[in-house]
């Protein structure tokens, strides 16, 4: 099993474009969520889907948008990337019943 | 709202010492407890968890961590600490009425001197 995958690994964008982070997990788990991490602050939930079909804010959504396109899949698009956009991002799936969570690797975006 | 606080940013032990790493959370029921490790460039990674029962809960890598609800702690500790165990250390809480989401702490960078 590969766990939870994320591409890219690395993605630089100039201020404005658009790019979409994908992830995806093969261990059959109802929940995803996209984190994003900044020094010093931890971890901030971007979004969060239940279950497929689902999605809904966490703390820091604006700027961000998702797809949870099946039970494998939740994608986390950046419409119009601004500098504070900046992060290291982290997609994670769970089981809700249990609520740990299991990583990705990250991507690591840097906005210019 | 649940919350979660490290209040150790940075903490500093030599290689063999024991290690004990503070978490304190808030949260009106009983919650569910995570620490997590994060090593450089890499994903987070569930140490060990606390859903009730045992206070006492051991987790990989030799660590263990105890729940005290009189102190609202989650403490994480490691009798004799190695090399590799430099990383940073996150704490979690999760709750059932807050529908799988958890709350992570600003995390504790370790570094283990040899």
């Amino acid at each position: 099993n590969a766990g939870v995958t994320q591409t890219p690994k690395f993605q630089v964008l100039k201020t404005g474009q658009s790019m979409t982070l994908q992830c995806a997990q093969d261990m059959n788990h109802n929940s995803m969520y996209w984190y994003r991490q900044d020094p010093g602050m931890g971890l901030r939930l971007i979004y969060y889907s239940a279950s497929e079909g689902t999605t809904d804010k966490g703390e820091v959504p604006n700027g961000y948008n998702v797809s949870r396109l099946n039970k494998r899949e939740f994608s986390l698009r950046l419409e119009s990337a601004a500098p504070s956009q900046t992060s290291v991002y982290f997609c994670a799936s769970g089981l809700a019943v249990s609520y740990e969570q299991y990583f990705g690797p990250g991507t690591r975006l840097t906005v210019t | 709202a649940q919350s979660v606080t490290q209040p150790d940013i940075h903490i500093t032990v030599s290689e063999g010492a024991s290690l004990e790493l503070r978490c304190n959370y808030s949260y009106g029921a009983t919650p569910y407890l995570f620490w997590y490790v994060q090593s450089p460039g890499q994903g987070l990674q569930l140490l060990l968890k606390y859903f009730s029962g045992d206070t006492l809960v051991q987790g990989i890598k030799g660590f263990e961590a105890e729940f005290k609800r009189s102190q609202s702690s989650f403490n994480l500790r490691k009798p004799s600490v190695h090399w590799s165990d430099a990383a940073e250390y996150f704490c979690a809480v999760g709750a059932y009425t807050n529908a799988g989401k958890s709350t992570f702490g600003d995390g504790t960078t370790l570094t283990v001197k040899p």
